[in-house]
Order: structure tokens, then C-alpha cells, then sequence
């Protein structure tokens, strides 16, 4: 069973906090994304990277940035979080086999509130 | 660039009547479909694709090219259908991998 895994279920940050988000996936997947989620907006993609050391912007990565060291781990900063980044976050990796494309398998997600 | 239009954020149903949640898409390549759910208090998870042309949970989806339409069907719902529906859209990156482009999702309720 795959399993996606996000540090922290809930957190509270104040108004230009920085704020880490984690993610840990065990299936030795090449991508990780991360998406926010919100109420009539759907899913929008913040940042992916395919592999170790890459990365690629999304459609609204302005006010984030993401670290992939380890193939496993795929990290979501928010150098100066704002009210406007309340959000519940989504983490998801899927394999790069072609056949699979398309397949994610999510973590349970991290719902951020800034004050 | 790819787009997909979910029209309705909320569909209610009674339980044993059919159900459609709608999908289109704009993508100028050739387009991979998806339908993923989430359950109350559950991950989101795959719900089928449509190169697979299968049936999961009674559910069906068939990809309509000359309307860009990817509908999710059921002839009879469920009360455990109740759930958050999205449909995804999936582009292969020019640098390998791939990534989805989701809908806004649609609320699907079903009432006793």
C-alpha cells in the first residue's frame, strides 16, 4: 500500500511566520506535487518536481518555494505566510511509469491557518 | 493550456436515481482522463481512468472527443456515493513525468 505521509494534520501560523510543510512518500515515486485545496476552486498545483534536486512551478507558486533533497521527501515553504494562504494543503507522489500516468496517490493533508 | 469545467458544485440525488457529474476539458494534445473522490474524513483517491474503460463502484466514465466531455455515470445511486467527485486532466511534461490538472470538483449528496 502507498503511503503518502504529511507531518502536521493542522497548523496555526501568524502573518509572516515561515512555515515548513513535510511530506514522505515510501513507494520510491519520481513525482511529488504539491496542491492547495479550496472550497470552489478545486485542486491547484503549487509546485512538482520529478526528480531529486528538480523542481517546476505550478499554477500558483508565487509566494511558495519547495526543496526535494531526498527522493522521498518533497518539503512546501511559505517564506512569509499571509491570510491568504489559509489553505488546506495537498501532498501527492505518483510513479513515472507511462502506463500509470495520472495516478496520484495523496496524503491525508496539512490545513494551515494564518492569523 | 489545459482546462477542466466542472459546472456544478453541488449535485443532490435520492438514493436508486441515476446519476451524471459533468466534465469538460480543453488540452491540444491527446488528452488522459481521470475521475478522483474523496470521501468525508478520507484521502482523495483514484476513482477510475478512462484509458481503462472499466467500472468501479458501478461507476462509468466515457471520453467524448468531439464534445471534450469525460461525464461520470451511475444508474442507480448509492447513500455511500455521497462524496467530493474531481476530474483531472493529465499532460506529459516535455522533461519527463506528468502532472494533473484538476476540476473545481462537484458535491455529490445523496438523499434517502
Amino acid at each position: 500500500d502507498v503511503k503518502v505521509t504529511q507531518s502536521s494534520r493542522y497548523l496555526v501560523k501568524r502573518t509572516g511566520e515561515k512555515v515548513f510543510l513535510e511530506c514522505v512518500q515510501d513507494m520510491d515515486h519520481e513525482n511529488m506535487f504539491w496542491y492547495r485545496q479550496d472550497p470552489g476552486l478545486g485542486l491547484r498545483l503549487i509546485y512538482f518536481s520529478y526528480d531529486v534536486k528538480m523542481k517546476e512551478k505550478g499554477d500558483i507558486p508565487e509566494g511558495y518555494s519547495v526543496s526535494r533533497e531526498k527522493k522521498e521527501r518533497f518539503s512546501l515553504i511559505l517564506e512569509s505566510a499571509s491570510t491568504n494562504q489559509t489553505s488546506m494543503y495537498l501532498c501527492a507522489s505518483s510513479p513515472d511509469r507511462r502506463r500509470d500516468a495520472g495516478e496520484l496517490f495523496f496524503g491525508e493533508g496539512s490545513r494551515l491557518t494564518v492569523l | 493550456a489545459q482546462r477542466v469545467t466542472q459546472p456544478e458544485k453541488l449535485l443532490s440525488v435520492f438514493k436508486g436515481a441515476p446519476v451524471e457529474l459533468k466534465c469538460n476539458y480543453s488540452y491540444s494534445g491527446s488528452p488522459e482522463l481521470f475521475w478522483y473522490v474523496q470521501y468525508s474524513r478520507q484521502r482523495l483517491q483514484l476513482l477510475l481512468r478512462h484509458i481503462s474503460r472499466e467500472s468501479i463502484k458501478g461507476f462509468t466514465a466515457d471520453l467524448n472527443k468531439g464534445e471534450t466531455s469525460f461525464h461520470l455515470k451511475k444508474p442507480f445511486a448509492q447513500e455511500e456515493d455521497s462524496a467530493m467527485y474531481y476530474c483531472a486532466l493529465s499532460s506529459i511534461l516535455t522533461g519527463g513525468g506528468n502532472k494533473l490538472t484538476f476540476g473545481t470538483g462537484t458535491q455529490l449528496k445523496v438523499e434517502l
